[in-house]
């Protein structure tokens, strides 16, 4: 069955600018969850969505908002780009809420951000 | 708050070596995760603990939740094993609290 997609995988966008990334779940997984991943703070949870509803939002400003459709299909938006935001994008899709805890993820293979 | 503690950072080993890397966590817990990345950004998810011991071909996960303490062990080490290993945990207590991530260690297996 098919993984976890991520689109765009690569993007170039100047400061000021704004970006959507898109992260389609496996078949049948209803928890999406968003990650950072820089070489100097390493990963870093953004916001977790089951059932188009946010459940958990990690310590990032306001400039970071998501959503999840019906669909589970999620994506994420950053406004007013800072050379910061510069970083790998993960997804992630599970099976169940993610309040049960134990629930297995599965990775996309991320958005590449890259803001000059 | 939550903090992930791992080590070693960089490990460098000969082939067929056992290999241990360790994580420690300060607060309760749900589950524990062991992930795999390998150059190039793809995260493997290769474990996820609530509690005891899993293992998976040559890789063996245990956990002990008293001492909030977990390790993740390589048996016969090989080349294609070298990957940043990360740990991650899920605080309890149904809080809004995402997952806490480990810096991750930076395996080298030598042939």
């Amino acid at each position: 069955k098919a993984g976890v997609t991520q689109t765009p995988r690569y993007l170039i966008k100047t400061r000021g600018q704004q970006v959507t990334l898109s992260c389609s779940p496996i078949s049948g997984h209803r928890s999406v969850s968003w990650y950072q991943q820089t070489p100097g703070q390493g990963l870093q949870f953004l916001f977790e969505y089951f059932s188009e509803t946010q459940r958990n939002k990690g310590n990032f400003p306001g400039r970071f908002s998501g959503r999840q459709f019906s669909n589970s299909r999620s994506e994420m938006n950053v406004s007013t780009l800072e050379l910061g935001d510069s970083a790998l994008y993960l997804c992630a899709s599970s099976r169940s809420s993610p309040g049960l805890g134990a629930n297995v993820l599965t990775f996309g293979a991320g958005s590449r951000l890259t803001v000059l | 708050k939550n903090e992930v503690e791992q080590s070693p950072q960089n490990l460098t080993a000969q082939e067929g070596e056992f290999i241990t890397i360790n994580c420690s966590y300060s607060v309760g817990i749900s589950a524990l995760h062991w992930l795999q990345q390998h150059p190039g950004g793809g995260i493997v998810s290769l474990f996820m603990l609530s509690s005891g011991k899993k293992k998976h071909g040559r890789l063996i996960a245990t956990i002990n939740i008293q001492e909030k303490h977990s390790s993740l062990h390589i048996t016969a080490s090989h080349p294609r094993d070298s990957a940043v290993y990360i740990c991650a945990v899920r605080p309890s207590g149904g809080g809004a609290d995402g997952l806490t991530f480990g810096k991750g260690t930076h395996l080298i297996i030598q042939p």
